[in-house]
């Protein structure tokens, strides 16, 4: 039982390339998230989906887009990335969207 | 939007002693309040939770405490070992509207426990 996987675990990108972070979870959750962590600043919401079918936007969505391909994935894409979007990105998921969130083991993304 | 203040930002402390972390938060109608730890380089992990209607909840040697009127919340650490050292963040879910489900989290703690 792996849980919530992401891949890849590390990733360096150029200004101005594209990129998909993927995530997959096998707990049979309704609900998926997408944070990012920074330094001093905890984990902020991009984009969440409260179910198969839905997404919303979070407190920090600008410059990403997000794709919820089935009950399982949850991808998160750079369409043109920069050098503020470097960060640790983690995968999330919960049975639904009032229980606890289930982390993956991140995503180290640097934009040079 | 709900916004959620923790303190202190490190904690430094002897093993045995006790450690204690706070946080604020802005929405009243916020009702979950979950505790994540997380060691250096990995994912968060839920530690312990707390819902509106509950004052407190204790498990082993980590307790949380709810006070909805003053709309803070705070961990606590008794007994504390090295292996405790990590950083905690606390959250808060917001409860209604377009927002429903989202958490917010704190800024983090930094806890270093010394042997």
């Amino acid at each position: 039982n792996a849980g919530v996987t992401q891949t890849p675990k590390f990733q360096v990108l150029k200004t101005g390339q594209s990129m998909t972070l993927q995530c997959a979870q096998d707990m049979n959750h309704n609900s998926m998230y997408w944070y990012r962590q920074d330094p001093g600043m905890g984990l902020r919401l991009i984009y969440y989906s409260a179910s198969e079918g839905t997404t919303d936007k979070g407190e920090v969505p600008n410059g990403y887009n997000v794709s919820r391909l089935n009950k399982r994935e949850f991808s998160l894409r750079l369409e043109s990335a920069a050098p503020s979007q470097t960060s640790v990105y983690f995968c999330a998921s919960s049975v639904v969207q009032d229980q606890p969130q289930h982390f993956g083991d991140g995503t180290r993304l640097s934009i040079l | 939007g709900e916004n959620v203040e923790q303190h202190p930002s490190t904690l430094s402390v002897q093993e045995g002693d006790s450690a204690v972390i706070k946080c604020t938060y802005s929405d009243s109608a916020s009702n979950y309040f979950p505790w994540y730890k997380q060691e250096l380089g990995k994912r968060p992990q839920l530690i312990i939770d707390i819902r509106s209607n509950v004052g407190e909840k204790k498990d082993q040697r980590i307790a949380v405490t709810l006070n909805k009127t003053a709309k803070h919340f705070s961990l606590h650490i008794t007994e504390t070992q090295p292996e405790d050292s990590a950083v905690y963040f606390c959250a808060a879910r917001e409860a209604g509207g377009t927002s429903y489900g989202k958490l917010t989290f704190g800024q983090g703690t930094i806890l270093t426990v010394h042997p």
